[in-house]
């Protein structure tokens, strides 16, 4: 099956300190990935919607300034979470679209649990 | 409006037992799909089971079936057999038509199978 690779899957950094966390397509292109952030116990909040070759589409209430999208390629996409404070602290997870067909799922990454302290 | 509820914070079942989890949705859209993932402690979201709403038959994967029942809005997922390797948060999650395949997640059932 489809295989989505995030890394790295965990991080523990000081505040102040800007993250980048990769999601890459082992074994298809991927125009399309997701960024999603997951609190304990919570449901997963999409962050953004990622467009190869072109601008990420953020959800609202979400700041493109601190969670940088670059998808510059059919495989991989990043996350960058910019000058990171303790309130940052979460699980973020991708997921990429295979296929074109309506019926295809998203398939998702192992995520990355980001600890700032 | 929540678009994808589900009712049951947590779920106990007893192995080798059958066992559904409860999922309505709320769309206008005559075109969506519905999607069930299992999440385990480690984190990563795996994919059961997929239903079109064009779908006339209720989708099947092995131990996992949807009964889907389309006037009422609701995608049940119905795990036979449970296995203590079923513990884990149950995701349902809804793609309307239109919207880039995105994929809108309830909060989830906690499913725990006791020996």
């Amino acid at each position: 099956g489809a295989v989505v690779s995030q890394h790295p899957s965990r991080v523990i950094c000081k505040s102040g300190t800007s993250v980048k966390i990769e999601c890459r397509s082992l074994d298809f292109q991927a125009t399309t990935m997701f960024w999603y952030r997951q609190f304990p116990k919570k449901s997963l909040m999409l962050m953004a919607t990622s467009n190869e070759g072109s601008k990420a589409t953020y959800e609202q209430g979400v700041e493109k300034d601190k969670f940088l999208i670059n998808h510059a390629s059919l495989t991989l996409s990043t996350l960058t979470v910019t000058s990171a404070h303790p309130e940052d602290s979460s699980f973020y997870i991708c997921s990429a679209r295979v296929g074109t067909g309506v019926n295809q799922p998203q398939h998702f990454g192992d995520g990355t649990r980001l600890s700032i302290l | 409006a929540q678009k994808i509820t589900q009712t049951q914070p947590g779920m106990f079942v007893q192995e080798k037992e059958a066992v559904t989890l409860d999922c309505t949705y709320d769309t206008s859209d005559q075109s969506y799909g519905l999607f069930w993932y299992k999440q385990p402690s480690s984190g990563e979201m795996i994919f059961l089971i997929y239903q079109g709403s064009y779908d006339e038959q209720n989708a099947t994967e092995g131990r996992y079936s949807l009964n889907f029942q389309k006037a009422r809005k609701s995608a049940n997922l119905v795990i036979s057999a449970s296995q203590l390797g079923d513990s884990a948060m149950y995701f349902c999650a809804m793609r309307e038509g239109g919207s880039n395949y995105k994929l809108t997640f309830g909060k989830g059932t906690l499913l725990t199978v006791n020996p």
